[in-house]
């Protein structure tokens, strides 16, 4: 069974205070692991889909990395509109549903 | 690119009455569509995928006479909320994925808060 854990639960930071995620996933053969953002009353919004291990993709202040196991999700120097929950899915064909973790809420204090 | 659209925003509705809740794909063609649902400060819920044309495949434990689902067209999908009772309450959330070399990408709309009284 596909599972995906997202570390931590919450994290509060310092504006500029650089930081990480972290999404942990056990999947047959993955098929995309993708990255959401999602402010309170809203749906998700996309932001990066990883492929393979060792791929990269940055947007902005935001750096995802992917490797067999986990993929990380790089902030660098945040701002307070950086806060909302960062949501990691993997999906592990065509069009299966994505099996999303719990979430990681951030909150950037200026 | 990639947009989806949900229809209304929000909705009140009274006990025992049914709602309908719209998604659409804007910009491409959305064979496949499912519905979430989400409760305050918690992940989403996927509640049934849709293929176009295809009768909705239901996770355990969803009532499908209840939560109607409709994917008549590549851009229309529509959740019917039957009798709806109070703790049918929540935030309901449509996603949508095509074909072709994006076809595992998944777009959300923006969901739809959903009060019944």
């Amino acid at each position: 069974e596909d599972q995906v854990t997202q570390s931590p639960e919450a994290l509060r930071l310092q504006e500029g205070e650089s930081s990480s995620l972290n999404c942990s996933y056990t999947v047959s053969g993955l098929r995309g692991l993708f990255w959401y953002r999602q402010d309170p009353g809203k749906g998700p919004e996309f932001l990066f889909t990883l492929y393979s291990a060792g791929e990269e993709k940055e947007k902005e202040r935001l750096k995802a990395t992917l490797t067999k196991k986990e993929s990380f999700l790089h902030i660098t120097a945040p701002k307070p509109e950086d806060s909302a929950t960062y949501l990691c899915a993997v999906r592990d064909s065509g069009n299966t549903p994505l099996v999303f973790g719990k979430g990681t809420r951030l909150s950037v204090i200026a | 690119g990639a947009v989806v659209s949900q229809h209304p925003s929000r909705v009140i509705c009274k006990s025992g009455t049914s709602v309908k809740i719209e998604c659409r794909s804007l910009d491409f063609q959305a064979t496949t569509m499912f519905w979430y649902r989400q409760f305050p400060k918690q992940s989403l819920m996927l509640m049934a995928t849709s293929n176009e044309g295809s009768k909705a495949t239901y996770e355990q434990g969803v009532e499908k006479d209840k939560f109607l689902i409709n994917h008549a067209s590549l851009t229309l999908s529509t959740l019917t909320v039957t009798s709806a009772h109070p703790e049918d309450s929540s935030f309901y959330i449509c996603s949508a994925s095509g074909a072709g070399p994006n076809s595992y990408e998944q777009y959300f709309g923006p969901g739809t808060r959903l009060t019944v009284t």
